[in-house]
């Protein structure tokens, strides 16, 4: 079975605290995906990477950013957090091609207060 | 740009009665789709997808789909639901292999 694990279920930070969200797959997978989920927006695409040391900016990546240092683990960071982060952040990893579907991590839920 | 709508934003069902989620997509090219559902506090689980050939796909938990290309629509249904169902659903289009579009979900409630 596929594996897509994050670091956290639940974390709770202050604002301007810098925030790391990990994520590990184990299927060796090239893509790999940040969203945020929030009532009633649906998910929407922080960032992605198609392969180790690559990222593309997905829909809203203002106060993010990323990194892959291998192909396993794809971090998203916060650099100084704001309550307006305050969100449920899945992950999710995916084979190359258009028929792969994407997997998912269980999510963390971020409040930053 | 590649856009999903899911029309309903919360619908509620009684167990045992059937169900039709509906999803539309904008695209440009043959579209792949796909169809999951989140449980509360879990990640999402794919439950079936289409690329090609049948039109009705089957997939997993007794929910079936159908792609009807003259509609750009790819609804979800299921004849009989049970209240393990109450979740909930994002219809998802592939952005040409990029990533994908995700609908804005419906929440389905399931009355006893």
């Amino acid at each position: 079975d596929v594996k897509v694990t994050q670091s956290s279920r639940y974390l709770v930070k202050r604002t301007g605290e810098k925030v790391f969200l990990e994520c590990v797959q184990d299927m060796d997978h090239e893509n790999m995906f940040w969203y945020r989920q929030d009532p009633g927006l649906g998910l929407r695409l922080i960032y992605f990477s198609y392969d180790v040391k690559m990222k593309e900016k997905g829909d809203i990546p203002e106060g993010y950013s990323v990194s892959r240092e291998k192909k396993e683990r794809f971090s998203l960071i916060l650099e100084s957090a704001s309550t307006n982060q305050t969100s449920m952040y899945l992950c999710a990893s995916k084979a190359q091609g258009r028929s792969y579907e994407q997997y998912f991590g269980p999510g963390t839920r971020l409040t930053v207060t | 740009a590649q856009s999903v709508t899911q029309p309903d934003i919360h619908i509620t069902v009684s167990e045992g009665a059937s169900l039709e989620l509906r999803c539309n997509y904008s695209y440009g090219a043959t579209p792949y789709l796909f169809w999951y559902v989140q449980s509360p506090g879990q990640g999402l689980q794919l439950l079936l997808k289409y690329f090609s050939g049948d039109t009705l796909v089957q997939g997993i938990k007794g929910f079936e789909a159908e792609f009807k290309r003259s509609q750009s629509s790819f609804n979800l249904r299921k004849p009989s639901v049970h209240w393990s169902d109450a979740a909930e659903y994002f219809c998802a289009v592939d952005n040409y292999g990029q990533n994908f579009v995700f609908g804005p979900g419906t929440r389905l409630s399931v009355l006893p």
